[in-house]
């Protein structure tokens, strides 16, 4: 059965650093998004994109980060300047059509800690 | 900004005992998605739903869009269903989702 993977599964990184998390989506889906889970909290929404375009972003999707399709099947989360606060499991997923109307897959996770 | 509730917060059960975890949102959406968290942190997506009812093996996932209300059904319980279920909403007004802080449920043997 198709999955969602991502890579690495554990990233540490010291706090000003850069990081980019990768994610590969089902091969034939076009809706991806990424969330993030901050330790004992609830899963929260960061963006999502299609057609080569962010199509969703929430406030937590400030200037630090960003996203790209570099070709054609990596989807990737870059964090500019990571800061304490930033340590989370990021959780990449997607869908064959619009997620509200599409069941989602979910990648395991890259769980990253900022020292 | 809708607020997603979700009850009980945590759930002990015997096993073969039926399960009911709730979710509450206070605004409208266009649909409702139950997914299962692993201990290992793991997701995967149980139903999603915009209406009516959804059945798959022992799991049954309601809605009641009038009552802004969603519940979730395990029937003959199993250690193995251990984990935390996650009610997450998309609104009306756009394709972002709000979550749930989640249910932990531990199905004792």
């Amino acid at each position: 059965e198709p999955e969602v993977t991502q890579t690495p599964s554990h990233q540490v990184t010291q706090m000003g650093q850069e990081v980019i998390l990768r994610c590969v989506p089902i091969s034939n889906h076009l809706y991806f998004y990424w969330y993030r889970q901050i330790l004992g909290q609830k899963v929260e929404f960061l963006v999502s994109f299609y057609n080569n375009e962010i199509s969703e972003k929430s406030e937590i999707f400030d200037d630090q980060f960003s996203v790209e399709r570099p070709d054609g099947s990596n989807f990737t989360l870059k964090i500019r300047s990571t800061k304490l606060e930033d340590s989370a499991m990021y959780f990449c997923a997607s869908s064959n059509q619009m997620g509200a109307s599409d069941t989602q897959y979910f990648g395991p996770g890259t769980r990253l800690t900022v020292l | 900004k809708n607020e997603v509730e979700q009850s009980p917060q945590n759930l002990t059960a015997q096993e073969g005992e039926f399960i009911t975890i709730n979710c509450s949102y206070s605004v409208g959406i266009s649909a409702l998605h139950w997914l299962q968290q692993h201990p290992g942190g793991g997701i995967v997506s149980l139903f999603m739903l915009s209406s009516g009812k959804k059945k798959h093996g022992r799991l049954i996932a309601t809605i009641n869009i009038q009552e802004k209300h969603s519940s979730l059904h395990i029937t003959a319980s199993h250690p193995r269903d251990s984990a935390v279920y996650i009610c997450a909403v998309a609104l009306n007004t756009g394709n972002q989702f709000y979550f749930g802080t989640g249910t932990s449920l531990t199905v004792i043997p």
